[in-house]
């Protein structure tokens, strides 16, 4: 069954502390792994899509990246307004439909 | 206006009232999308339509009804629903029914009492 997990649930970080967030997806068939951004009460925000293995984009204190079987979401030097939780999802050839997983909640100290 | 915009935010109804929600985009996008949204749970996909045309029905209650007019508005139809159906209902919109972004709407906090 396809699938994507994500990890950690949740993550405290002091401002300043860099870190990563990971999510493992369906391997067969990838035909797009996206990052989202979503703020309380508010919907998921775009900020990535990584089509193939070695595949890198970055925005601000943000880079995804990604493997034949896991993509990062590496935040640097993250400040407080970098608090939300992290959605990833994946869109196979198998499925053809977007699945997401259930998210990293960050929340980020001054 | 541009992007998605759903109304109305939010939304308190009884079980045997019938509500809708509306979602229009303003992105000249083919595909729009009904997703639900319950706490500690992974966003599920409700209803796909492409070019107008429903293309995916995940095994939704026939409580929930979809409607897509045209390319700029969808609607979601609801009646008898049950207290479980009390999540954040999100539409969304893409270029095309596939592998390209999806971009979201506020969503609509729906309460059922």
């Amino acid at each position: 069954e396809d699938q994507v997990t994500q990890s950690p649930e949740a993550l405290r970080l002091q401002e300043g502390e860099s870190s990563s967030l990971n999510c493992s997806y369906t391997v067969s068939g990838l035909r797009g792994l996206f990052w989202y951004r979503q703020d309380p009460g508010k919907g998921p925000e775009f900020l990535f899509t990584l089509y193939s293995a070695g595949e890198e984009k970055e925005k601000e204190r943000l880079k995804a990246t990604l493997t034949k079987k896991e993509s990062f979401l590496h935040i640097t030097a993250p400040k407080p307004e970098d608090s939300a939780t992290y959605l990833c999802a994946e869109f196979t050839s198998g499925t053809y439909k977007y699945i997401f997983g259930t998210g990293t909640r960050l929340k980020v100290l001054a | 206006e541009t992007g998605v915009t759903q109304t109305p935010r939010h939304l308190v109804m009884g079980m045997t009232n019938k509500k809708s929600l509306k979602c229009e985009q303003h992105l000249g996008h083919n595909a729009m999308y009904w997703y639900k949204q319950s706490a500690k749970k992974p966003l599920e996909l409700m209803f796909v339509y492409s070019l107008e045309e429903r293309v995916e029905n995940n095994s939704v209650p026939s409580r929930f009804s979809p409607e897509c007019p045209n390319s700029s508005h969808l609607f979601l139809h609801l009646h008898t629903l049950q207290p479980e159906d009390s999540a954040l209902y999100l539409c969304a919109s893409s270029q095309e029914w596939g592998h390209t972004e999806a971009f979201f709407g506020q969503g609509t906090r729906l309460t059922v009492v």
